[in-house]
This record gives structure tokens, C-alpha cells and sequence, in this order.
């Protein structure tokens, strides 16, 4: 199965300034997902990202707030935007992989704990 | 809409003290069922994917089921270890995404 390394871990941030978050995949995968985990709350679908087109973003979440590049196969980023108090959760990504006994899963990264001040 | 809710939110349980835990799923047209495990400060561990109502799959202490309402994941003799919290979520219709349940906190004591 693919393995995902996610920077950063974790930030402490100001409100109102904004924070990049680097997803990179061992292998090349067509899609990568970014979900968010507030505190004490499961995890939400933000946007899937293709590579070579505009991502596509789930309701509640607009391009402006979390815009995400997908420059290749096997990178991603994920940037908050305009960051409030509110912006402080995990953000994790995410992508689908075959795995032994061809069960298919989605494998996902350790996670950007964010705070914000 | 799809939906998921586990049950229950937490659990505390013995060491060797089986049980097991519940996903109920309302959707349109399941293409899988998905179970993680997820520890404090980390992201989900893929567990089960389970396809159709009746399959089964094993992974040491855990065992998880599927019908067309709802999935158990059942724990036997559980240690220590297996603390953390349980994830169930659904992928349905031509969606890729996933749609999590809340999660079910275990703890185990020894």
C-alpha cells in the first residue's frame, strides 16, 4: 500500500495569516483527498484533487478558504487560508491503494495538527 | 444523504473482555464499507474494507461483518493495546469519497 509523508506535523499559527500543507505520495495515484478533523469530531472530505485539473471541492469548503495544488502524481498541497480560531483542526490527505488480498483502502497521512491564535 | 452512526461513543472494557462495536449506514448504493483505527495524534489505519452483506474479514483480535443495515466489528479477548478509537465509514453511488462515522472510543484496561 502507498505511503504518505505530510508536513508539517504540526503549527501554531496568528489568525489571519495563512498556512501550506505538503502531502507526498510514494507512489504515482490519480486521486488524493484532503479531509478535515476538528476536535472530538470525525473526519469531513474538503476537496479530491486531480492531477491536471481543478480540484473538487465538497459542500461548505470553497477554493478561496483552502485552495490545493496537484502539480504531478504524486504531491499535493493544501494551503487555510485567512486562518480564524475556527481553522484549528487536523487536516489530513489522503489517497486509494490496493492492498494485499486486493482489498482496496484508502491509506491516509499522520496528519497537520493545526492551532490556531 | 449518506449517513453513518457508530455505536457506542465510548466503551471501556477488561482485558479479555470480548464485545463488539456497530456502524449503521444509510446510503445509496454501498460500494464499500471501510473500518480504521485511530490512535492520538495520528491519522486512520486502514482496517476491513467489506464489499457485500455476509462477508466477513479477520485480522488478529478483530473480526469484522457486514449486512445490508449495519457492520460489526467484534473484538475478542482484547489487550490493552487495542485501545484507541474505531472508525467505520461508507463509500456509496459513483462517489469516491468517504463518509466517516463519529467513531467509537475503546479502552481497555488491564
Amino acid at each position: 500500500s502507498a505511503v504518505i509523508s505530510q508536513k508539517p506535523s504540526r503549527d501554531i499559527c496568528q489568525r489571519g495569516t495563512s498556512l501550506t500543507i505538503q502531502c507526498q505520495v510514494d507512489s504515482q495515484v490519480t486521486m488524493m483527498f484532503w479531509y478535515r478533523q476538528q476536535p472530538g469530531q470525525s473526519l469531513t472530505l474538503i476537496a479530491t484533487a486531480n492531477q491536471g485539473s481543478e480540484a473538487t471541492y465538497e459542500s461548505g469548503f470553497v477554493i478561496d478558504k483552502f485552495p490545493i495544488s496537484r502539480p504531478n502524481l504524486t504531491f499535493s498541497t493544501l494551503t487555510v487560508s485567512n486562518m480564524s480560531p475556527e481553522d484549528s483542526s487536523i487536516y489530513l490527505c489522503s489517497v486509494g491503494s490496493v492492498r494485499p488480498g486486493f482489498n482496496y483502502g484508502y491509506t491516509f497521512g499522520s496528519g497537520t495538527r493545526l492551532t490556531v491564535v | 444523504e449518506d449517513q453513518v452512526t457508530q455505536s457506542p461513543e465510548a466503551l471501556r472494557l477488561q482485558e479479555g473482555e470480548s464485545s463488539s462495536l456497530n456502524c449503521s449506514y444509510t446510503v445509496s448504493g454501498l460500494r464499500g464499507l471501510f473500518w480504521y483505527r485511530q490512535d492520538p495524534g495520528k491519522g486512520p489505519e486502514f482496517l476491513f474494507t467489506l464489499y457485500s452483506a455476509g462477508e466477513e474479514k479477520e485480522k488478529e483480535r478483530l473480526k469484522a461483518t457486514l449486512t445490508k443495515k449495519e457492520s460489526f466489528l467484534h473484538i475478542t479477548a482484547p489487550k490493552p493495546e487495542d485501545s484507541a478509537t474505531y472508525l467505520c465509514a461508507v463509500q456509496a453511488g459513483g462517489a469516491q469519497k468517504l463518509v466517516f462515522g463519529q467513531g467509537t472510543r475503546l479502552t481497555i484496561n488491564p
